[in-house]
């Protein structure tokens, strides 16, 4: 059965860069798009961006300048960081994983980030 | 592509019937998503191709629609169905969600 785990920083100060990392366990790595979500105070879900195991990445336009997802296939895992932080980007963090149908079928535990002078 | 779910809000009892509508600003065909979410938990995908029931979800969930409006319907609310619904629509990058809506007792 498939496990993501992930793990970070969870108390950042503004202009700081989140970094965020997650490893995929009991299955496999190579077939899917690894993907980022977040889940803000009050808000919606968010889609940040994904990268697959050759590196390609796709990232959501409204935070591309802020985000690099990057992958380590020897470890089975990615990550995300995500610079310039405000307080606008306080969530609930979660990794993904999404499958050819572009359904997010497994996830992480989620991580909550705050962003705070 | 913007999703906007109606209710925000909704407060039911149990073995109420409720249905939460998303709707896409353009035509996605059946490319939707629903997700629950319970708190300090991580969504579960409950409905995909705007119709088909994810496996282990009991069958009181169902969908419909296509093009631009959906819906998500409880046939008949148990006690563990009190969470938040996202819908998500897989038709174009960037993939986006719904707001979101509260489904309280």
């Amino acid at each position: 059965q498939v496990q993501l785990r992930q793990w970070g920083a969870r108390l950042l100060k503004p202009s700081e860069t989140l970094s965020l990392t997650c490893t995929v366990s009991g299955g496999s790595f190579s077939d899917f798009w690894w993907s980022w979500i977040r889940l803000p105070p009050g808000k919606g879900l968010e889609w940040i961006g994904e990268i697959n195991r050759s590196g390609s990445t796709n990232y959501n336009p409204s935070l591309k300048s802020r985000v690099t997802v990057s992958v380590d296939t020897s470890k089975n895992q990615f990550s995300l960081k995500l610079s310039s932080l405000t307080a606008a980007d306080t969530a609930i963090y979660y990794c993904a994983r999404k499958e050819t149908g572009s359904l997010f079928d497994c996830w992480g535990q989620g991580t909550l980030v705050t962003v705070s002078s | 592509i913007q999703l906007t779910q109606s209710p925000s809000f909704l407060s039911a009892s149990v073995g109420d019937r409720v249905t939460i509508t998303c709707r896409a600003s353009q035509d996605i065909s059946t490319y939707l998503a629903w997700y629950q979410r319970k708190p300090g938990k991580a969504p579960n995908l409950l409905i995909f191709g705007a119709m088909s029931v994810e496996n282990g979800v009991p069958s009181r969930f169902s969908g419909t629609g296509s093009g631009t409006e959906f819906t998500l319907t409880i046939s008949s609310l148990q006690p563990e169905d009190f969470a938040t619904y996202y819908c998500q629509q897989l038709n174009s990058y960037p993939i986006t969600f719904g707001q979101g809506t509260r489904l309280e007792i």
